[in-house]
C-alpha cells in the first residue's frame, strides 16, 4: 500500500533563505506527483505537477524534483518571503489506479520569519 | 474562469439531519473526487468518479453517498450525519493524468 511521508511536519526559517521541503513515498510505481500549497482554512492550490517520466519542474522561485527509484521528491523554494508561509502538501497518483486516486502526505507547515 | 465550486462553504447542522454538499466544475473534467481533511490525519479520499454514472469508494466512504448524473456535478450526501463527520471537505476534478483542481472547501460541523 502506497504511503506518502513529509518530514519535517513544521519548519521555520528567516526571510530570504533558500529552503527544501521533502516528500517520500513507499512504492515507486507512480503516475505523477503533485505539490500543493494550502493557506489556513483554505483550499489547495496546485504548485507543480511532475509526471513519472520527468525529473523536475520549475515555476518562478519553485523547483520540484522527482527521483522515483529512491521514492523521493523535493520542493525547493528560493529567496523565501513571508508570503510563502503556508502548509505544503505532496500527493502521488499510484500507477495502477484511477486518475482520481491520489494519496496525500500530511504536509509541512512552513513559516517564514520577517 | 476555470474553477471548482462548492456550496455551502460553511454548515452547522444537527445529528441525523440529511444534508447535501454540492460540487460543480466548468472544465469538462471526467474525474471528480471528494476528500475530508482532519487534523493529524491529513486529506483522505471519500469517493471518486471516473465519469457520468461511474463512481467508486475511496478510503473512508462510510456514512457518505455520491451521485454523478451530469459531468459537471458531483454532490456529496450525508444521509444521517454524525459528530464524527465534522470536518473540512474538499471536492476536486482532473482531466485524467493531469493535475487536480480543488474547490475552496466546505467546513461542516455536526452537533
Amino acid at each position: 500500500k502506497q504511503e506518502v511521508t513529509q518530514i519535517p511536519a513544521a519548519l521555520s526559517v528567516p526571510e530570504g533563505e533558500n529552503l527544501v521541503l521533502n516528500c517520500s513515498f513507499t512504492d515507486s510505481a507512480i503516475y505523477n506527483l503533485q505539490w500543493f500549497r494550502q493557506d489556513p482554512g483554505k483550499g489547495l492550490t496546485s504548485l507543480l505537477l511532475i509526471q513519472s517520466s520527468q525529473r523536475e519542474q520549475t515555476s518562478g522561485r519553485l523547483n520540484a524534483s522527482l527521483d522515483k527509484s529512491s521514492g523521493r521528491s523535493t520542493l525547493y523554494i528560493a529567496a523565501s518571503q513571508p508570503g510563502d508561509s503556508a502548509t505544503y502538501l505532496c500527493a502521488v497518483r499510484p500507477r495502477y489506479s484511477s486518475a482520481s486516486k491520489i494519496i496525500f502526505g500530511s504536509g509541512t507547515r512552513l513559516s517564514i520569519r520577517p | 474562469e476555470a474553477q471548482v465550486t462548492q456550496n455551502p462553504r460553511y454548515l452547522i447542522t444537527v445529528t441525523g439531519k440529511k444534508l447535501t454538499v454540492t460540487c460543480s466544475q466548468n472544465m469538462n473534467h471526467e474525474y471528480m473526487s471528494w476528500y475530508r481533511q482532519d487534523p493529524g490525519l491529513g486529506l483522505r479520499q471519500i469517493y471518486y468518479s471516473m465519469n457520468v454514472e461511474v463512481t467508486d469508494k475511496g478510503d473512508v466512504p462510510e456514512g457518505y453517498k455520491v451521485s454523478r448524473k451530469e459531468k459537471r456535478n458531483f454532490p456529496l450526501i450525508l444521509e444521517s450525519p454524525s459528530p464524527n463527520q465534522t470536518s473540512l471537505y474538499f471536492c476536486a476534478s482532473s482531466p485524467d493524468s493531469y493535475e487536480q483542481y480543488f474547490g475552496p472547501g466546505t467546513r461542516l460541523t455536526v452537533t
